[in-house]
């Protein structure tokens, strides 16, 4: 199985600010074939189903805002935040799919205010 | 707009079978693989298995001995069956859609908590 850790586990940022999480997979999660990292985002909110933001490491779900950003390739990958706003506060997943079908999550990072 | 509601008991005693159902709303039912996903409280994610409209299924090796995912493409719908469950299957159970440009997961249902007591 493809182990994903995440770093942070929580982190507090102001209104306005950056907030960055880390991904790493136990394992490359780059097809050689397609040059496509198989590694997604999700948004979290409490009594709410995950939302994807993020799938390819970098390409945005449609809706969301630019200000979600994702970077990376191979086995590290981040997600931005650039301003922080009240409503981004949540847990935040990623999760690979390279190993299809057995899909695996990372622990989650909470970010707060 | 797809949709994805979801129904099911909530409560079971040890080694019962849970049995939820997932349907669909809005949108396609072929072309796509459909997932169930768990969340133990304050945990995170694990990812259960999946079928697709003709039947195909996959599942996570670590549940595969207790765990069917029926379908009903008539009715556009999709179940999770588990069975001798125990007081570590409480959670969150979310069904969800395999996005089809990548294979992340882009339509969530809105979850059914499952508890496990005697």
């Amino acid at each position: 199985d493809i182990v994903m850790t995440q770093s942070p586990d929580s982190l507090a940022v102001s209104l306005g600010e950056r907030a960055t999480i880390n991904c790493k997979s136990s394992q490359s999660v780059l097809y050689s074939s397609n040059n496509k990292n198989y590694l997604a985002w999700y948004q979290q909110k409490p009594g709410q189903p995950p939302k994807l933001l993020i799938y390819w490491a970098s390409t945005r779900e449609s809706g969301v805002p630019d200000r979600f950003s994702g970077a990376g390739s191979g086995t590290d990958f981040t997600l931005t935040i650039s301003s922080l706003q009240a409503e981004d506060v949540a847990v935040y997943y990623c999760q690979q799919y390279y190993s299809t079908p057995l899909f695996t999550f990372g622990p989650g990072t909470k970010v707060d205010i | 707009q797809v949709q994805l509601l979801q129904w099911g008991a909530g409560l079971l005693k040890p080694s019962e079978t849970l049995s939820l159902t997932c349907a669909v709303y809005g949108g396609s039912f072929s072309g796509y693989y459909w997932s169930w996903i768990r969340q133990p409280p304050g945990k995170g994610l694990e990812w259960i298995g999946e079928i697709n409209h003709s039947g195909s299924t996959n599942y996570n090796p670590s549940l595969k001995s207790r765990v069917t995912i029926p379908v009903d493409t008539s009715k556009k719908q999709f179940f999770l069956k588990m069975s001798s469950v125990t007081a570590a299957d409480t959670a969150i159970y979310y069904c969800a859609r395999v996005h089809l440009a990548s294979n992340a997961f882009d339509i969530w249902g809105q979850g059914t908590m499952v508890t496990v007591s005697s």
